[in-house]
């Protein structure tokens, strides 16, 4: 158990719609980021948070957001949902940002299907 | 081209046999490279990380990174049935949060 906890774990929604995933980091973890796991682009990285501010972007649709609330917990809203959009999403925690030996830790990740 | 070139595989060996597994990286700004090992419909767990070229072990499990060739890989000794799984490296460039994964090689340790 790496002690980030995500929610829900499978999400079956329709195309159009939009859902909320939830992240909670690890006790004492200040950076929180998503990635995007499907089977033809592999893991990509989203976007990371460091302590309520956003510190990097990466591959992120303007469909997606995210945001880092005071208690540290995370979520990635999706919207105007697109069957390409089915992954498995993953968020990860880490102390700082993932240089000097900052490790990142992943949670179990939520599966989204959109039909 | 990939910043990030891994072979998928899958790679298939007996037990007790030794894997080798590699990635290719691009961008020599890259300077910290890391293994993680992912179980089906899990997340990844970190296995190895290093930052510097040569070996560096840690039980049956030995990272090496050859930077003027771009090349890291990861050696599994005395492979376990357990061991089948997804494997990953990734790499990052100094004060960079965008880490970069390999597709992931995906590897079965036969009884």
């Amino acid at each position: 158990d790496s002690g980030v906890t995500q929610t829900p774990k499978h999400l079956i929604t329709a195309t159009g719609q939009r859902v909320t995933l939830r992240c909670s980091p690890r006790s004492g973890d200040l950076s929180v980021y998503w990635y995007q796991q499907s089977l033809d682009q592999g893991l990509q990285f989203l976007i990371q948070y460091y302590n309520g501010e956003e510190r990097a972007k990466g591959n992120i649709l303007e469909r997606f957001s995210a945001q880092q609330f005071p208690d540290l917990h995370s979520e990635l809203n999706l919207s105007s949902l697109e069957l390409g959009d089915s992954a498995l999403y993953f968020c990860a925690s880490s102390v700082g940002g993932p240089i000097s030996g900052n490790t990142i830790y992943f949670g179990e990740g939520s599966w989204l299907t959109v039909v | 081209q990939k910043e990030v070139e891994q072979d998928p595989g899958p790679l298939s060996v007996p037990e007790g046999a030794i894997v080798s597994l590699n990635c290719t990286y691009s961008n020599s700004a890259f300077q910290y490279f890391m293994w993680y090992r992912q179980y089906s419909r899990k997340g990844p767990e970190l296995l190895m990380y290093t930052y510097s070229s040569g070996n560096k072990e840690d039980g049956r499990f030995t990272a090496q990174v050859d930077k003027s060739s771009k090349y890291i890989s990861l050696f599994i000794r005395d492979s376990q049935p357990s061991d089948s799984a997804t494997y990953l490296c990734a790499i990052n460039a100094y004060n960079n949060n965008d880490m970069r994964f390999g597709a992931g090689t995906r590897l079965t340790v036969k009884p």
